[in-house]
């Protein structure tokens, strides 16, 4: 089955820097890889996703780029604020059966 | 989470003892999955359902059994609790839709086997 890996698995930046967290998979078949933030004490929220026949998708301070052939994906949140402090998750999917990374806590400093 | 909620929010059982957990949807999605949430190991499918009285196991489904009777209620069971079944326990539903695998997440429950 699919295994995805997530890096690195804490992450701690300063306010307004950049942060990167890298994920690779192993199914070449796996064609949808969300992006999810989880708040303490709440479930995990989607916060951007992209397809296989996509190589980068933007919304405001978040983008994800796929790169197919060596199959990793990563996420880059811009302009770091407080309140991206959370847990990261990526995940893989061939349709609905998703697999999730580990994990990457991201801490912002004020 | 709009449209989807898990009771309990927390609950302490013994071993051996049986627990059922539950997870309500009110938005008449047709996929409903359960996940643990452990330290290390991110997010891992135990069941999943794909319609009523249809579910499925994940990678870690020993232990657990699933019942969905209705669209919008999906029960997740441990029918003897163990020590290595104290997780957080996530629901999660998608609706059946080619344009949209993402799923929406209940707030999870904090099982402790004591």
């Amino acid at each position: 089955g699919e295994n995805v890996e997530q890096h690195p698995s804490t992450l701690s930046v300063q306010e307004g820097d950049s942060a990167v967290i890298k994920c690779t998979y192993s199914d070449s078949a796996s064609n949808y890889f969300p992006w999810y933030k989880q708040e303490l004490g709440k479930g995990p929220q989607l916060i951007i996703d992209i397809r296989s026949n996509v190589g980068e998708k933007k919304d405001q301070r978040i983008a994800v780029t796929l790169n197919k052939t060596a199959k990793h994906f990563s996420l880059h949140i811009t302009e770091t604020q407080p309140e991206d402090s959370a847990v990261y998750f990526c995940a893989a999917s061939i349709r609905r059966d998703m697999r999730f990374g580990a994990g990457t806590r991201l801490t912002v400093k004020p | 989470d709009a449209g989807i909620t898990q009771s309990p929010r927390h609950k302490v059982t013994e071993t051996g003892t049986p627990v059922t957990l539950r997870c309500h949807q009110t938005e008449n999605h047709r996929y409903m999955y359960w996940y643990r949430q452990d330290p290390g190991h991110g997010l891992r499918l135990i069941h999943y359902s794909y319609g009523v009285k249809d579910t499925d196991k994940g990678e870690v489904s020993d232990g657990y059994s699933v019942s969905r009777s209705k669209t919008e209620d999906f029960l997740l069971t441990l029918e003897s609790a163990t020590s290595s079944q104290t997780s957080v326990y996530f629901c999660a539903i998608n609706a059946d839709r080619s344009d949209n695998y993402g799923y929406t997440f209940g707030s999870g429950t904090r099982l402790t086997v004591v």
